[in-house]
């Protein structure tokens, strides 16, 4: 089985500043998506890393797939409170289904 | 609809009675998937369904657990005898790869049915 641990599991801070969540695992993935959840609605995709070192950017958003396809990380540059949500990351799919994180809970503070 | 959707949003239920979830997927997705969200487990996966075909239940939690998809399209969910361990947020997702999924296609997921178990 394949497992996913996201740190932290929780994170408050002040609007402006930056952040930093890890999704880390034992296992080997052929890709990582990261997705965003706000209460009452399903998980929207953000982004999907394919390429091993792979770095892709959504606006303030920054992604990276670790060299060896175990690990990943997002980056929030100047956080805003429209950031505040469920950050979850995600690996596998197809006829298994996705296996996720148990995700970070981000509160960005006015 | 544009997006998948599902029905009831929320179910409060008596432990021992059976519930029926359902999942109205992007038209012409070809693939759905049923999710389960709860506060210790997060996001867990249940069951897949590629057009018309028969799915794999080994992800199904018990034997209480079903699932169907009528004509390629909707799905049902129902839990029998639901206990309170079933309380939980059943999320239903779609994607749209005609020739089977792959890991990069993109599931798109219903806002959920909240369902709790008294």
């Amino acid at each position: 089985t394949q497992l996913l641990e996201q740190s932290p599991q929780f994170l408050s801070i002040q609007e402006g500043e930056n952040l930093t969540v890890y999704c880390n695992s034992s296992s080997v993935f052929s890709s990582l998506q990261w997705y965003r959840q706000e209460p009452g609605e399903g998980p929207v995709l953000l982004v999907t890393v394919v390429t091993g070192g792979e770095v892709k950017k959504l606006k303030r958003l920054t992604f990276q797939f670790g060299d060896a396809r175990k690990d990943s990380s997002l980056h929030i540059t100047a956080a805003q409170p429209g950031d505040t949500g469920l950050y979850l990351c995600a690996g596998g799919g197809g006829a298994d289904g996705l296996t996720f994180g148990k995700g970070t809970h981000l509160i960005i503070q006015p | 609809g544009a997006g998948v959707s599902q029905s009831p949003s929320n179910k409060v239920t008596e432990k021992g009675k059976d519930v029926e979830l359902r999942c109205d997927p992007i038209s012409g997705h070809t693939a759905l998937y049923w999710y389960r969200q709860s506060l210790g487990q997060g996001l867990e996966f249940l069951i897949y369904f590629q057009g018309n075909s028969a799915p794999d239940k080994s992800g199904l939690p018990s034997d209480r657990f079903s699932a169907e998809r009528t004509g390629g399209s909707v799905s049902t969910l129902t839990i029998q005898r639901t206990q309170q361990e079933d309380s939980a947020v059943y999320l239903c997702a779609s994607s749209g790869r005609l020739r089977g999924p792959s890991s990069t296609d993109t599931q798109y997921f219903g806002p959920g049915t909240r369902l709790t178990v008294l």
